[in-house]
């Protein structure tokens, strides 16, 4: 089955500076790739998310990228801010298929 | 518009007791999904349901069984609660084939 993996598992980085987490997945027939925010004792929400076709998706502050030859994608937030102090979580979602796969998450702490 | 909505919110149980967790979504999603989330494990899947009738297991299936009692409606039972048990379970839905997961708020559930 796909495996998903996601570093690093915590960062801190100063308000205003930029943060990267990075995820690789193991089935190259995976072709939807969503991240999930999850604030302390909130239920995850999607952030943003890219599908196999796309190579950059931006929104905002926010942005993923895609390497398929790789396997890997990574999430950028720039100029960060307090409030995106939370979990990240990646995800994988093979076509066709209903199972969507996680990472386990990366604890961002953004620093004022 | 709820979304998706899951009881109870806490539960403690003893070693041994059964218990269902419910849930249900409003979004007329063909998709529905039980996960848990422990410490430094990230989410991962117990059971789906890719569509009313249907179930399948996920990456971790054992000590647990589903229904899938209407489009609307997922539930997951415990039939003899063991302290590994010990979690927080999310329930989420999705119009599935690549579509963003939407969660509910999550169940605390302690197993002493």
């Amino acid at each position: 089955g796909e495996n998903v993996e996601q570093h690093p598992s915590t960062l801190s980085v100063q308000e205003g500076d930029s943060a990267v987490i990075k995820c690789t997945y193991s089935d190259s027939a995976s072709n939807y790739f969503p991240w999930y925010k999850q604030e302390l004792g909130k239920r995850p929400q999607l952030i943003i998310d890219i599908r196999s076709n796309v190579g950059e998706k931006k929104d905002q502050r926010i942005a993923v990228t895609l390497n398929k030859t790789a396997k890997h994608f990574s999430l950028h937030i720039t100029e960060t801010q307090p409030e995106d102090s939370a979990v990240y979580f990646c995800a994988s979602l093979r076509g066709g298929y209903q199972k969507v796969t996680f990472g386990i998450g990366t604890k961002l702490q953004v620093i004022p | 518009n709820a979304g998706v909505t899951q009881t109870p919110k806490f539960q403690v149980l003893k070693t041994g007791q059964s218990m269902t967790l419910q849930c249900a979504q409003d979004m007329n999603h063909n998709s529905m999904y039980w996960y848990r989330q422990d410490p430094g494990m990230g989410l991962r899947l117990i059971y789906y349901s890719a569509s009313e009738g249907t179930t399948d297991k996920g990456e971790v299936p054992n000590g647990y069984n589903v229904s899938r009692l209407n489009k609307r409606e997922f539930s997951l039972r415990l039939e003899s609660a063991a302290p590994s048990q010990t979690s927080v379970y999310f329930c989420a839905s999705s119009e599935g084939g690549g579509a963003p997961l939407h969660f509910g708020n999550g169940t605390r559930l302690t197993v002493t």
